[in-house]
């Protein structure tokens, strides 16, 4: 069983709807929560950290639940420009500094 | 371009052939990660050097890969013996030493193919 699991997607939604996206994490021990996004053929790059207490970035909300081991992604107001994969990525405590990555869910917003 | 680089971006080989792929991170980061990613999966830790050092390597890196950072600044990975298994995209990330725990920046990545 893989350490970070996610919604394995695809998600076609149309412009302007909201969607969420899940995450649940297997090692009790991780420590930090991220949001990575990834566009078809390029490099990861960070959407947004998730905080203990949720938190806000424009039409991002990230939340974690630390008791479930869950992490979760809601966007509103969907943009075309949104679509792309979007990782969850953990860092355990006990493991130095690498990111552990879920499979990613893709994101495909339509007009 | 301030950015971490990846050389070549594209490689092509045939099985059994030696490839080394370079990485120059950003200036002020001494943390240096290589990860692999192979097609509809996330990203793969692979390794990571504090400076020059070594600290951490995955159970993925077999006795065919080998890592370095002599300076502390650019780092290789070269695989020897290339197996078709090992076709990915082998992306590099640096972080700065104040927080461990801030974001990674990735490079655009090497892409390999083994015949």
């Amino acid at each position: 069983r893989k350490e970070v699991e996610q919604d394995p997607g695809p998600f076609n939604v149309p412009e302007g709807a909201t969607v969420a996206f899940n995450c649940t994490y297997s090692n009790s021990a991780s420590q930090s929560f991220f949001w990575y996004r990834q566009d078809c053929r390029k490099e990861p790059k960070l959407l947004m950290s998730v905080y203990s207490s949720g938190n806000e970035d424009g039409r991002f909300t990230a939340q974690l639940n630390r008791a479930s081991q869950y992490i979760s992604l809601l966007i509103r107001d969907s943009k075309l420009s949104d679509s792309a994969t979007y990782l969850c990525v953990v860092i355990n405590s006990n493991s130095g500094y690498a990111l552990n990555f879920g499979k990613g869910t893709s994101l495909l917003v339509t007009p | 371009d301030t950015g971490v680089s990846q050389n070549p971006r594209h490689k092509i080989t045939k099985r059994g052939q030696n490839v080394t792929f370079r990485c120059d991170p950003i200036s002020e980061h001494n943390r240096l990660y290589w990860y692999r990613q192979t097609l509809g999966q996330g990203p793969e830790f692979l390794t990571y050097f504090q400076n020059e050092a070594q600290l951490e390597k995955s159970r993925l890196l077999s006795d065919r890969f080998s890592a370095e950072r002599p300076k502390g600044s650019f780092s290789t990975l070269e695989i020897q013996r290339t197996e078709q298994g090992d076709s990915a995209m082998y992306l590099c990330a640096s972080s700065t030493r104040d927080n461990p725990y801030n974001e990674q920046f990735f490079g655009p990545g090497t892409r390999l193919t083994v015949l």
